[in-house]
């Protein structure tokens, strides 16, 4: 059974780095075909990719926020972190982690397990 | 960047209807599309992959066609608990762009 669930401050202020952790549980990052993937989701809105890492550790990012945005794992932690940097409140959001349903194209991500969210509120 | 556009933007429909909406990509995307399903405050849930291929565990109610640029998901005949936000994502390229939304209703 998959899991995935997201942990992090609920809270920043404007100009502050965002760090979410992503822990799951049911499948390993070190396995072939395996990616782990960032969306979050305005209050409202529609649903935006941040970004996506795989198990060979190719990571992508949207190319609208690749300058803020890192992703990381630890793979003995079952683990992804995400940090966005210089945090605005266009920013506030509920962020999800992701898994990338197996397909065998690399460059293709499915989303077939989801996190809970989080609530990300950003003010001063 | 490829932007996904839905049409409609919301819709009523009653228990029973069969409904139908619609994707577009703003260039063409092969079969690189799914769907989803999102009520309030919960995560997405995957329906449709590859434009056309049922997620497991999903009811065959829900079938997805198209190719290119133009898709569509039907639901044959609403259930009440399909009354949700529906979401196109178009899956390629390492560029995951996702629709809109299109709310349905209660008629």
């Amino acid at each position: 059974q998959i899991t995935l669930k997201e942990s992090g401050p609920t809270l920043v202020k404007p100009t502050q780095t965002l760090t979410l952790t992503c822990t799951f549980s049911g499948f390993s990052l070190s396995t072939s075909g395996v990616g782990v993937g960032w969306i979050r989701q305005p209050p409202g809105k529609a649903l935006e990719w941040l970004a996506l890492i795989y198990w060979n550790d190719d990571k992508r990012y949207s190319p609208s926020l690749k300058s803020r945005l890192t992703i990381t794992k630890d793979t003995s932690k079952n683990q992804v972190v995400l940090t966005m940097t210089n945090m605005d409140p266009v920013d506030t959001a509920t962020y999800y982690c992701a898994h990338r349903r197996g397909v065998v194209v690399p460059a293709a991500a499915y989303f077939d397990y989801w996190g809970q969210g989080t609530l990300v509120t950003v003010s001063s | 960047d490829i932007q996904m556009t839905q049409s409609p933007s919301s819709v009523s429909a009653s228990v029973g209807d069969r409904v139908t909406i619609t994707c577009r990509a703003s260039q063409g995307i092969s079969s690189w599309l799914a769907w989803y399903q999102q009520k309030p405050g919960k995560a997405p849930k995957l329906l449709i992959y590859a434009a056309s291929s049922l997620q497991s565990g999903v009811p065959s109610r829900f079938s997805g066609s198209g190719s290119g640029t133009d898709f569509t998901l039907t639901i044959s005949s609403l259930q009440p608990e399909d009354f949700a936000t529906y979401y196109c994502q178009q899956a390629n390229s390492f560029l995951y762009t996702f629709g809109q939304g299109t709310k349905l209703e209660i008629k």
